[in-house]
This record gives structure tokens, C-alpha cells and sequence, in this order.
């Protein structure tokens, strides 16, 4: 079946340094791959997302590429602020089979210090 | 901006007791939703509603699980009998279709002792 699997955390970094979370995934046709960003006490938020190969999407200065020959869908970010940490999620949604619920990875939580 | 609500944020339970967990999706939106995330694995789809009625379901929602949308607010999710595995967070959320994004509330923290 579908699968996302996406780094394990914490990821701990400095303000202003550059950040990488890493998005593979398995699915038996042409997923949607999505984004999504939980702050501190507040619900699962769409970040981005990208619908066919070569897409970008990029929201807050965030960006992910979809990448069918890698099967990989990198969050990256140039200069993160204290306010991105958070917890970040990878997702696919593979309508093949007529369904359009999200598949999502475990989370990686981000932590930017000062 | 509207935002999904969930209450309660937290919640302790027995063993085998029933527990109920509200949601109020946002007002115009037609479908419903319930995921889980047992700590420290992946969110998990339970269950989406549509027109009053269950439009699809995972093998995790099991007759133990039941959903309801009994006013034109709420959007409940009943266990009637918790085991310690039921212990997870749980999201609601909602879309306005079934292909468009989905907003999720921030969830409720589930212990079953």
C-alpha cells in the first residue's frame, strides 16, 4: 500500500540556518504530496503542497519539488526563525483508488533556537 | 479566520469505559473527518462523513467506533469501550469537498488507563 516516510527528529538548528526535512514515499499511482505544519497547540495546517512531477510548492518561505524519479518530496527552507519550530508533516493522497484521504508520514519536529 | 474546534483537549479514562469526543467543524464545510496519532507513530485516518452518513472507513474503525452528527454543529466520535491501545490524539477535521483541503482542530489527548 501507500507509504510516506520522512526523517526522524529532532531536527535542532540555529536561527537563520538552512533546513532540509526529507519526504520519500510509495504508491501505486500519481500522488498529490503535501506539506503539513503543527505549531504548538494547534491543528495539523496545510503548508503546500504539489499535484504532478517537477511541481514546487512553496508557502512562508518554505519549498518542497515533487521528484518522481527519486520518489521524494524535500521540505526546505533557506533561513529558519524560531517561529518555524514546529512539528512538519509529509502526506500523499493517491486518488487511484477513488479515495482522497491523506496518507501521512510520523512527523518531524523542528526545534530553532535563538 | 473559522478554525475546527475539539473539546475536550484532554481526557483520562478507564479501561472500558465509553468516551465521547466533540468536534464543530467549520460551519460551511460538507465533509468530516477523524485521525488518530498513537504517540510517536503516523496519523491515522479513522473515518469520513458526508451527507449523515460514513463515506468511507479504515480497518482501525471497528465496531467499537461510532460517529455522529447529532445537531447541526457537532461532529462526534464515540469509543464504547476503551482499551490502553485506544490512548492516542485525536484530530477532527473538515473540507468543503471531498478533493479540497482539509482543516484539522488541534486535537484531544486521549489516556486510557
Amino acid at each position: 500500500g501507500d507509504s510516506v516516510t520522512q526523517m526522524e527528529g529532532p531536527v535542532t538548528l540555529s536561527e537563520e540556518a538552512f533546513l532540509t526535512i526529507n519526504c520519500t514515499y510509495t504508491a501505486t499511482g500519481y500522488p498529490s504530496l503535501f506539506w503539513y505544519v503543527q505549531y504548538p497547540g494547534e491543528g495539523l495546517q496545510l503548508l503546500l503542497k504539489a499535484t504532478k512531477a517537477d511541481d514546487k510548492g512553496s508557502n512562508k518561505g518554505f519549498e518542497a519539488t515533487y521528484r518522481k524519479e527519486t520518489t521524494s518530496f524535500h521540505l526546505e527552507k533557506g533561513s529558519v526563525q524560531v517561529s518555524d519550530s514546529a512539528v512538519y508533516f509529509c502526506a500523499l493522497s493517491d486518488r487511484t483508488g477513488g479515495s482522497y484521504i491523506p496518507t501521512f508520514g510520523r512527523g518531524t519536529s523542528l526545534i530553532v533556537h535563538p | 479566520e473559522p478554525e475546527v474546534t475539539q473539546t475536550p483537549s484532554h481526557q483520562v479514562t478507564q479501561m472500558g469505559q465509553e468516551v465521547i469526543l466533540r468536534c464543530v467543524p467549520i460551519s460551511n464545510h460538507l465533509y468530516f473527518y477523524w485521525y488518530r496519532q498513537i504517540l510517536g507513530q503516523k496519523v491515522e485516518f479513522l473515518v469520513s462523513f458526508y451527507n449523515n452518513e460514513i463515506s468511507e472507513k479504515s480497518e482501525i474503525f471497528d465496531d467499537q467506533f461510532s460517529v455522529e452528527r447529532p445537531d447541526g454543529s457537532n461532529f462526534t466520535l464515540k469509543i464504547r469501550s476503551t482499551k490502553l491501545e485506544d490512548s492516542a490524539m485525536y484530530f477532527c477535521a473538515s473540507s468543503k469537498g471531498q478533493q479540497e483541503t482539509q482543516y484539522f482542530g488541534p486535537g484531544t489527548r486521549l489516556l486510557v488507563l
